[in-house]
């Protein structure tokens, strides 16, 4: 079965300051899929970036950037310079790579609290 | 322009009721789905739906049905509302190959008294 573990429930940090976002999944499927959302306090869910089982190129936008290390199984997520309008509630999810039937396995989420 | 739309926005009744919640995409999509979101933020998925068929059912009650009328359509009827069908209700939708991200209404939250 598929499982995704963010283990940190709450993170705080003062505006400026570099955080990073844990995900650790597990998974029997070669090809799979890896997501990160965000869901700041208005609700929406927020498509932020998707990985596949077989790039493992770290990837950069802007602030963000993702390291996917599939010998570790994580895919990390990092802020640079953390801004007020970052505080959100972050997910990782993972999918199997399956025509037409691709589920969403969500972590638990981490909720990001940026103090100005 | 609303790309995944859903009404309502929010639901309050009682418990015992019966109650829709409607969803509907403009992206031209294959692949619809209904998530539920509880009170601790945890995300699950409840139905997947591709060109009208039913083809993910996780284990949820079978008070709960959706209807997809067409493709830019995925509903939800619930049966005899109980408390614990209080959450957030998202509806997504997601173009046709697997390595496609889901894009994801605005929610319904439904509070059950």
């Amino acid at each position: 079965a598929q499982k995704v573990t963010q283990a940190q429930t709450e993170i705080s940090v003062v505006e400026k300051e570099d955080v990073t976002l844990d995900c650790v999944y597990e998974t029997r499927d070669t090809t799979y899929y890896l997501f990160w959302y965000k869901q700041p306090p208005s609700g929406e869910l927020v498509f932020l970036i998707r990985r596949n089982s077989f790039d493992e190129q770290n990837e950069i936008s802007g602030r963000y950037s993702w390291n996917f290390q599939k010998s570790t199984s994580s895919f990390n997520f990092t802020i640079t310079a953390s801004q007020v309008v970052d505080s959100a509630v972050y997910f990782c999810a993972l999918s199997e790579a399956r025509q037409g039937a691709q589920k969403l396995v969500f972590g638990q989420g981490t909720r990001l609290t940026i103090n100005p | 322009d609303t790309a995944v739309s859903q009404t309502p926005k929010y639901l309050v009744t009682q418990m015992g009721n019966d109650k829709s919640i409607k969803c509907e995409q403009n992206l031209g999509h294959d692949t619809m789905y209904w998530y539920k979101q509880d009170s601790k933020k945890f995300l699950k998925i409840m139905f997947s739906y591709n060109n009208k068929e039913l083809i993910i059912n996780e284990t949820v009650p079978n008070r709960f049905s959706p209807k997809s009328p067409d493709k830019a359509h995925l509903n939800l009827h619930i049966n005899s509302l109980e408390l614990g069908d209080s959450a957030v209700y998202f509806c997504a939708s997601r173009p046709g190959g697997s390595y496609n991200e889901q894009f994801f209404g605005p929610g319904t939250r439904l509070t059950v008294l």
